[in-house]
């Protein structure tokens, strides 16, 4: 099983549309949890950080499952910049951030 | 510098050649990351240094890869007898410490294209 699994994408979606990516990971010991964005042939930025709570950032909401391992982000009222990669990136605490291959995400007018 | 700084930003080199890539961190982090990433693929972890010293180097994909870095700063990546599987991006990130929950900023990238 890969270390972390996301759904490739693309996800295409109207302007105004609410959009959800999943990631799973496989190592139970992951202790931090963010998502990073990464635009074309750009850097991958922060975008948030995932507590255990769940977390809001404006239009963003991040979710944890530890029970389930995987980390949820969802997107309301989005908007033609929020079009991008979005990689879920985790933390065991042993190396370095282990980051998935990313969900592409397309925002159509 | 305000951020992490990369060179070169492009370099397109014949195989079999060497390239060094080079990354100047964020001044005061004292960890280190190299990642690369294929043209439409996820990042690829190689290693990372925690000062001078790289605890994790599992990720070097062959021993064609070497890294080092000096005076807890500046850090090059050499990559001998190119093949053209090794192009891509080479992305270069620092952040405060290791240790969970630690943002990474990542540099723009050096982009490679052995022909």
């Amino acid at each position: 099983r890969k270390e972390v699994e996301q759904d490739p994408g693309p996800f295409n979606v109207p302007e105004g549309a609410t959009v959800a990516f999943n990631c799973t990971y496989s190592n139970s010991a992951s202790q931090s949890f963010f998502w990073y964005r990464q635009d074309c042939r750009k850097e991958p930025k922060l975008l948030m950080s995932v507590y255990s709570s769940g977390n809001e950032d404006g239009r963003f909401t991040a979710q944890l499952n530890r029970a389930s391992q995987y980390i949820s982000l969802l997107i309301r009222d989005s908007k033609l910049s929020d079009s991008a990669t979005y990689l879920c990136v985790f933390d065991t605490g042993r190396r370095a951030l282990t980051f998935g291959s990313g969900t592409r995400l397309q925002v159509q007018p | 510098g305000a951020g992490v700084s990369q060179s070169p930003s492009n370099k397109v080199t014949e195989k079999g050649k060497d390239v060094e890539l080079r990354c100047d961190p964020i001044s005061g982090h004292t960890a280190l990351y190299w990642y690369r990433q294929s043209l439409g693929q996820g990042l690829e972890f190689l290693i990372y240094f925690q000062g001078n010293s790289a605890p994790d180097k599992s990720g070097l994909p062959s021993d064609r890869f070497s890294a080092e870095r000096t005076g807890g700063s500046v850090s090059t990546l050499t990559i001998q007898r190119t093949q053209q599987e090794d192009s891509a991006v080479y992305l270069c990130a620092s952040s405060p410490m290791t240790g969970s929950g630690n943002t990474i900023y990542f540099g723009e990238g050096s982009w490679l294209t052995v022909v």
